[in-house]
C-alpha cells in the first residue's frame, strides 16, 4: 500500500538559513510525488511535482526537491528561508492518474528572526 | 478567475444536527474530493467523485454523505452519526486532461460542534 512519511513534525530555522524537509514514500511503481504548502486556516497550494525525467525539480517560491529512488525519498529544499515561508508543508504521493493521493502528516515550519 | 469555493468558512453545529458544507468549482474538473484535516494527522480522504452521479467512499466515510448531481458541485453532509465532527474540511479537484495529478484546493471550512 502507498504511504508517505514525514519524520519531522515541526522544524525551526533562522531567517536566511537553508532548509530541508524530509519525505519518504512507499509505492510499488514509479510514483507521482508532490509537495504542497498550507498557510494557517487556508487550503493547500502546490509547490512542485515530480512524474519522471530530471530528478531535481524546481518549484515556486524558490523551492526545489530531489527524487532519490534508491532511498525512496523526495526531500524539499530551499537555500535561504524567508519569514513568509512559515507554514505547514505536506508531501504526497499519487497513483498513475493521480485520482488517489496519499498525504503525509505534514511538517510545520517555524522561522525565527 | 477559476478556482474552488467553499462555504461557509466557519460553521457551528449543535450535537445531533446534520450540516452541509458547500464546494463549487469552475475549473471544469471531473474529479472532486473531500478531506478532513485534524492537527498532526495530515489529510484524510472522506469521499471522492470521478464523474457526475458517481462517488466512492474514502478512508473515513462513516458519518458523512455526498452527492454529485452537477460537475461543478460536490456538497458534503456531516450527519449526526459522525461522532467527532469538529475539524477543518477541505474540498479539492483534479483535472483529468493530461492526468497531472495536481489537486486544486478550496480555502476550507472549519466545523465546530457545540
Amino acid at each position: 500500500a502507498q504511504s508517505v512519511t514525514q519524520p519531522d513534525i515541526h522544524i525551526t530555522v533562522s531567517e536566511g538559513a537553508s532548509l530541508e524537509l524530509r519525505c519518504n514514500y512507499s509505492y510499488g511503481a514509479t510514483p507521482y510525488l508532490f509537495w504542497y504548502v498550507q498557510s494557517p486556516g487556508q487550503g493547500l497550494q502546490l509547490l512542485l511535482k515530480y512524474f519522471s525525467g530530471d530528478t531535481l525539480v524546481q518549484g515556486i517560491k524558490g523551492f526545489e526537491a530531489e527524487f532519490k529512488r534508491s532511498q525512496s525519498s523526495f526531500n524539499l529544499r530551499k537555500p535561504s528561508v524567508h519569514w513568509s515561508d512559515a507554514a505547514e508543508y505536506f508531501c504526497a504521493v499519487g497513483d498513475g492518474g493521480g485520482f488517489k493521493t496519499i498525504f503525509g502528516a505534514g511538517t510545520r515550519l517555524f522561522v525565527k528572526a | 478567475d477559476g478556482g474552488i469555493t467553499q462555504s461557509p468558512k466557519y460553521l457551528f453545529r449543535k450535537e445531533g444536527q446534520n450540516v452541509t458544507l458547500s464546494c463549487e468549482q469552475n475549473l471544469n474538473h471531473d474529479a472532486m474530493y473531500w478531506y478532513r484535516q485534524d492537527p498532526g494527522q495530515g489529510l484524510r480522504l472522506i469521499y471522492y467523485s470521478q464523474i457526475v452521479n458517481d462517488f466512492q467512499k474514502g478512508d473515513i466515510a462513516e458519518g458523512y454523505s455526498v452527492s454529485r448531481e452537477k460537475k461543478e458541485s460536490f456538497p458534503l453532509t456531516v450527519t449526526s452519526a459522525q461522532k467527532n465532527p469538529t475539524a477543518f474540511y477541505l474540498c479539492a479537484s483534479i483535472g483529468t486532461s493530461g492526468a497531472s495529478g495536481e489537486q486544486f484546493f478550496g480555502p476550507g471550512t472549519r466545523l465546530t460542534v457545540l
